[in-house]
């Protein structure tokens, strides 16, 4: 089982529908968690950062769910600027790597 | 500011050869982190040093691959000899401060081995 899960992609919604993304983690000592962005041969950027109390940022909405030890992102009046692959990263304080989730990848059609 | 900057940009190289890859961290970045995405899989952790000494390098693939940060300030990756698995985009990113910071990354290294 990977350390870090996300939905497999693509998926294509038509420009204005709301959009979630899932994450799922395995080691239930991670400690932060991170959406980032990565454009078509881009460098990653991060989106959001996602915080135990859920965090919103504009047409962005972030959750963690620590029980059931998964993240989300919920994009709303998604706009064609949105296309990109969406990146679910999770950090051990231990050892302060980031593990990358494999990334979903979004497709906004007008 | 100026952020992390990556040379080259690209790279094709022939099976055998030897390739370096040069990082600059945002100034006053401690921390410095190499990653490897090849196509199709996730971002791979590669290694991590604070300032020029290696913190983890639990991802490096195997002894073909060297990393140095001279100084505590550029880091280089050496790949040497380079073998066709090798191709991939290798980033780098930098922080400020471990655990929970963000990562700001340079705009990666696409490499592949003919």
């Amino acid at each position: 089982r990977k350390e870090v899960e996300q939905d497999p992609g693509p998926f294509n919604v038509p420009e204005g529908a709301t959009v979630a993304f899932n994450c799922t983690y395995s080691n239930s000592a991670s400690q932060s968690f991170f959406w980032y962005r990565q454009d078509c041969r881009k460098e990653p950027k991060l989106l959001m950062s996602v915080y135990s109390s859920g965090n919103e940022d504009g047409r962005f909405t972030a959750q963690l769910n620590r029980a059931s030890q998964y993240i989300s992102l919920l994009i709303r009046d998604s706009k064609l600027s949105d296309s990109a692959t969406y990146l679910c990263v999770v950090n051990y304080y231990s050892n302060y790597q980031l593990i990358w989730g494999a990334g979903t990848k979004l497709i906004i059609k007008p | 500011e100026a952020g992390v900057t990556q040379f080259p940009s690209h790279s094709v190289i022939e099976k055998g050869q030897t390739v370096t890859l040069r990082c600059d961290p945002i100034s006053g970045h401690d921390n410095l982190y190499w990653y490897r995405r090849v196509m199709g899989k996730e971002i791979k952790f590669l290694l991590h040093f604070v300032k020029e000494s290696k913190q983890d390098e639990s991802g490096m693939p195997n002894n073909r691959f060297l990393a140095e940060r001279t100084g505590g300030t550029y880091s280089t990756l050496k790949v040497q000899p380079a073998e066709l698995e090798d191709s991939g985009v290798y980033f780098c990113a930098s922080s400020p401060s471990t655990g929970g910071t963000e990562a700001f990354f340079g705009q990666g290294t696409r490499l592949t081995v003919v």
